[in-house]
């Protein structure tokens, strides 16, 4: 069974970093390209960023260039997101997704809330 | 940016009904637009990808058609476990776009 599981969120200040990671089980994670979406409470999908299978070409949306990066680790069988100069619009729920064009597989999802 | 006008954003039907939401792409994607359920608190799932391709294990009640610009997704009988949002996702380029949701309520 494919399976996709965040950790790492939580309450941070503004301006603080949060490092969030997801566990892929179930297939071969190094075949696959793999995304972060979030949802802010009460609003709609936001796709963040996506990593190409080796990790060689990683994509952003603007409004977290400069401050997220995606990374990942095929030997470990896992997608990071490390997030640096926090705001409150970054306030979410954040969902790691196997990209095969679209995202086929979600995780649960891991909640970040950015607040003094 | 691609932008996604996803219609209407709610919308009210019966079981039984037959409902249509409509996404409009603000350039052309080449049909690289997928459809999304979502329950509260839950993720995402994927119902169609290829504009008009049903995702395995999806009910056949569910369609998707459309080309360019024009995308709809239909539900020919609404059952109880269908209720819930609906989301439609341009992937044709970076930065993949969503459309802001179609929540599907019962009347």
């Amino acid at each position: 069974e494919v399976q996709l599981v965040e950790s790492g969120g939580g309450l941070v200040q503004p301006g603080g970093s949060l490092r969030l990671s997801c566990a892929a089980s179930g297939f071969t994670f190094s075949s696959y390209r793999m995304s972060w979406v979030r949802q802010a409470p009460g609003k709609g999908l936001e796709w963040v960023a996506n990593i190409k299978q080796d990790g060689s070409e990683k994509t952003y949306v603007d409004s977290v260039k400069g401050r997220f990066t995606i990374s990942r680790d095929n030997a470990k069988n896992s997608l990071y997101l490390q997030m640096n100069s926090l705001r409150d619009e970054d306030t979410a729920v954040y969902y790691c997704a196997r990209d095969a064009l679209p995202h086929d597989c979600w995780g649960q999802g891991t909640l970040v809330t950015v607040s003094s | 940016d691609i932008q996604m006008t996803q219609s209407p954003s709610s919308l009210s039907a019966s079981v039984g009904d037959r409902v249509t939401i409509t996404c409009r792409a603000s350039q052309g994607i080449s049909n690289s637009l997928a459809w999304y359920q979502q329950k509260p608190g839950k993720a995402p799932k994927l119902l169609h990808y290829a504009a008009s391709r049903l995702e395995s294990g999806v009910p056949s009640r569910f369609s998707g058609s459309g080309s360019g610009t024009g995308y709809t997704l239909t539900i020919s009988s609404l059952q109880p476990e269908d209720f819930a949002t609906y989301y439609c996702q341009q992937y044709n380029s970076i930065p993949y776009t969503f459309g802001q949701g179609t929540k599907l309520e019962i009347k």
